[in-house]
This record gives structure tokens, sequence and C-alpha cells, in this order.
């Protein structure tokens, strides 16, 4: 079974300030992809970055990275210069390479609303 | 720009009404996804399709039914709404590729009172 875990409901974080969201997972498949995504109060799921799992350097889009530790089966999301628009709930994902009954399905996990403060 | 359609945004019906949530991509993507997200939660899968003629029933159960006659589309359908039905309807799509993310539509908003 997949598991995806973010233990934080919420985050605080001040502008221009780096924050990290945690999310650990939980998978006997030995290939998998883990994906960030991002939802505004408007209700819209945007796609932030992607890590395959032997990918050997961490992922890096912009102003989000995710530090990717395998053996801990974490992949938590960095955020640097947070700004005013980065408020939103910010959901983790994974999904075993495609093969089987899983078919590429994504599973969530609960989400850590992410606030940017002045 | 938005590549996944989702209509209405919107929808509040009484109890009881046949409803069909409209999903359409124009990335020609095989893959589509219908997920199911109360308010500050997390997505539930509800129904998937590898492709035309070709549906899976997810995770959660659904009292909704899915067709995928076309490519491009896949709508959902509710025979009687019921105010436990309540919700957000995400659709989203993708390629074959292992590392393509998923593309969702804006989302239906479903009150049913």
């Amino acid at each position: 079974a997949q598991k995806i875990t973010q233990t934080q409901p919420g985050m605080f974080v001040q502008e221009k300030e780096a924050v990290t969201l945690d999310c650990t997972y939980d998978t006997s498949d030995p290939s998998y992809g883990l994906f960030w995504y991002k939802q505004p109060s408007s209700g819209e799921m945007i796609f932030l970055i992607y890590q395959g799992s032997y990918d050997q350097q961490n992922a890096t889009e912009g102003r989000y990275s995710l530090n990717f530790q395998k053996a801990r089966k974490s992949a938590n999301l960095v955020i640097s210069a947070s700004q005013l628009g980065d408020s939103a709930m910010y959901f983790c994902a994974m999904r075993p390479d495609d093969r089987g009954s899983t078919l590429g399905r994504l599973y969530f996990g609960r989400g850590t609303q992410l606030t940017v403060w002045p | 720009e938005a590549d996944i359609y989702q209509t209405p945004r919107y929808l509040v019906i009484g109890t009881g009404k046949k409803i069909t949530l409209e999903c359409s991509q124009t990335m020609g993507h095989d893959k589509m996804y219908w997920y199911q997200q109360d308010p500050g939660m997390e997505l539930h899968l509800i129904h998937y399709s590898y492709g035309v003629n070709s549906t899976e029933k997810g995770d959660l159960s659904s009292e909704s039914t899915v067709s995928r006659i076309r490519t491009e589309h896949f709508p959902l359908t509710l025979e009687s709404a019921r105010p436990s039905h309540t919700s957000q309807y995400l659709c989203a799509s993708r390629d074959l590729r292992s590392n393509s993310p998923l593309h969702f539509g804006n989302g239906t908003r479903l009150t049913v009172t």
C-alpha cells in the first residue's frame, strides 16, 4: 500500500524567508516519482516540482527545491524567498511507476496550509 | 493557459437530480482521472481511465459513473444527487511518460441541497 504523510497541517513564514514543508512516504515499489502541487484558495491544482526515485540530484525549479532523502523516504519541499502569493495549500504526492494495478495513479498526502505574512 | 477544462465551475442543485460534470482536454492524453476533494482535505481518486472505452473505479467508493467514448472527453455522472455528494470534483490527465505530472482542471464545486 502507498501512503503519504504530511505532518504539518499549517505553516507560517515571513515574506522573503525560506520554508520547508515536510513529506514522508511509504512504498514497497523500487521505482516511483514524487510530486508537489500547490492549491491556492481558488481551488486549482498547480504542479510545482518532480523527483524520480533514481534521480541522483535533488530537483530544483526556480524558488522550489526538493530535499530528497531516499533512505529516509522523505521528500521535503523547500521554498526560498517566500512571497505573499505563495500562501496556499501544498500537497505532496507519489506515483509508483506505471505497471500492474497501480497504472500510474497518484497518491496524495493531506496537505500543508502555508501562510506567508508581510 | 488551461488545456483541461471543467464545466460547470460551480453547481448548486436539489436532491435527486441527475447531473453530469464535464471534463475535456486538448493534449491528447490517454490517461484521465477524477478526484474528489472536501475543503482543506486530501484528494481521493474516484475514477480513472487508460484510454477510450476503458474505465476503472478508484479508492473512494462513489455512486458516480464515468464514460470515455472519446480520448479528449471524460464526463462524470451522478444519477441521483444527495447532500453527501457536496464536494469539489477535480479532473486531471497525463501522458504516458513516467515523470509526467497530472494536469488538473479548475474543478467543479458541487453543492447538493
